[in-house]
């Protein structure tokens, strides 16, 4: 089942922060974040495991709330290279299932 | 190390034509994953691919099939082209059973069905 995004949009000036958030009704193994710059192909940020642990880039911080079944990805003091569409992955890890993606949040920084 | 691998870059077709993408994976990595990404929409999953066998596909006809061949490289054909079929279509590889299953992308194909 596909998770859920939010926002949709938005817009941030140079030096402001973020919050993205994701939640699937589903429980979940883990939750991965990727950026998608225009004409690209999607970049790796991070992943979350149940259970605390994580792995990715070192200037973007995630938290995974497993009782809620949410993901929350922080872009603090946001640079303008940090524009571009970011999607979440959720991971059941039941079975052969596959990564779902979410929709996508567009993120717009401007000078 | 070299990332994931796509060809061709573009690639045109008219409607009812085969189309056949390829994908080389991450060394090391054994799961090969195809996306479609038409304009403007998100990643929607096509075919897993592990060790040679596919594991899951998505809601996708059957005519989108694809393989993996045992130096791990995926091929995704898609049969009797239609205009909708237009996208962006990504392949990403894994380690898949290991704690942790980050998928690294390739560049994409992108196809254009005339």
């Amino acid at each position: 089942q596909q998770p859920v995004q939010s926002p949709q949009a938005v817009i941030l000036r140079e030096g402001e922060d973020a919050v993205i958030n994701c939640s699937s009704s589903k429980a979940l193994y883990s939750v991965h974040w990727y950026r998608q710059k225009h004409g690209e192909a999607p970049v790796f940020l991070m992943i979350l495991l149940k259970g605390g642990e994580q792995k990715g880039h070192d200037k973007i911080s995630a938290s995974f709330n497993e009782k809620k079944q949410q993901s929350s990805l922080y872009l603090t003091a946001s640079q303008l290279s940090y524009s571009g569409t970011y999607f979440c992955g959720t991971e059941m890890r039941t079975g052969n299932t596959p990564l779902v993606f979410g929709k996508g949040t567009r993120l717009s920084v401007i000078a | 190390e070299a990332g994931v691998t796509q060809s061709p870059t573009h690639l045109i077709k008219t409607r009812g034509q085969q189309a056949t993408l390829r994908c080389s994976p991450i060394s090391g990595h054994t799961s090969v994953y195809w996306y479609q990404q038409a304009l403007g929409l998100g990643l929607q999953f096509l075919l897993w691919y592990d060790e040679g066998e596919e594991r899951n596909r998505g809601n996708f006809p059957p005519r989108f099939s694809g393989r993996q061949f045992p130096n791990y490289s995926s091929e995704l054909n898609v049969n009797a082209l239609e205009l909708e079929d237009s996208a962006l279509y990504l392949c990403a590889s894994s380690f898949w059973g290991g704690s942790y299953n980050e998928q690294f992308f390739g560049p994409g194909t992108r196809l254009t069905v005339l």
